[in-house]
């Protein structure tokens, strides 16, 4: 059974401090990695995606990905309080089924102002 | 509305009843899905759809059924309801990548109480 694993939290950081935001996977032939953003009582939405090594940047978040180390991360620069939502971190199901995914529990956030 | 809605939003059952759980996208989106999140489990694959009347299990399938006659609707039935089956709902669809992303746009849930 794959697993995607994350720390439940909740992770608190003050305003403008960088969050961080971890996720192992136990499939080591997974290609494709998913951060999805989900606010309470709202539905999942998604970040960011990450299919290479090394980083990846979009606007204040940042996806890394090692795969020898079967871990990504999503940092969050400049943490504002309206990021404070539960970040859901999603990995392929059968390798290279990218439309087949298996989500982790799941790292809420708390950016305090 | 343009988008992807799901129906009704809130349920409350007994156990041993049916229930239907309805979605809807106006995409044209070739995938959609059927997820249940509880605490502690995160988001857990019931069923998916590659295309109208092809469908797949998930993790979680038993005690639900689904079909796909129409690209737009994917409706999840609880055959005999049970109070494990409490739960979030969600909906999702893909374009299955085509489009150069493999984004899931989720609908906006349902929440479902079996007494």
């Amino acid at each position: 059974q794959k697993e995607v694993e994350q720390n439940s939290g909740p992770l608190s950081v003050p305003e403008g401090a960088i969050a961080s935001l971890n996720c192992t996977y136990s499939d080591r032939v997974s290609q494709s990695f998913f951060w999805y953003r989900q606010y309470s009582g709202k539905s999942p939405e998604l970040i960011m995606s990450i299919y290479s090594n090394g980083d990846k940047e979009d606007g204040r978040f940042t996806a890394q990905l090692n795969k020898a180390s079967q871990y990504v991360s999503l940092l969050i620069r400049d943490s504002q309080p309206s990021d404070s939502a539960t970040y859901l971190c999603a990995a392929p199901g059968i390798s290279g089924a990218t439309n087949k995914l298996i989500f982790g529990t799941g790292t809420l956030l708390a950016v305090q102002p | 509305d343009a988008g992807i809605t799901q129906s009704p939003r809130y349920k409350i059952t007994e156990t041993g009843r049916q229930v239907t759980l309805m979605c809807h996208q106006t995409w044209s989106h070739s995938y959609m899905f059927w997820y249940r999140q509880d605490l502690g489990h995160g988001l857990r694959l019931i069923y998916y759809s590659a295309a109208a009347d092809i469908t797949d299990k998930g993790e979680v399938s038993d005690g639900y059924v689904v079909s796909r006659s129409k690209t737009e609707n994917f409706p999840l039935t609880l055959e005999s309801a049970t109070r494990s089956q409490t739960s979030v709902y969600f909906c999702a669809s893909s374009d299955g990548g085509l489009a150069g992303t493999d984004t899931q746009y989720f609908g906006p849930g349902t929440r479902l109480t079996v007494l």
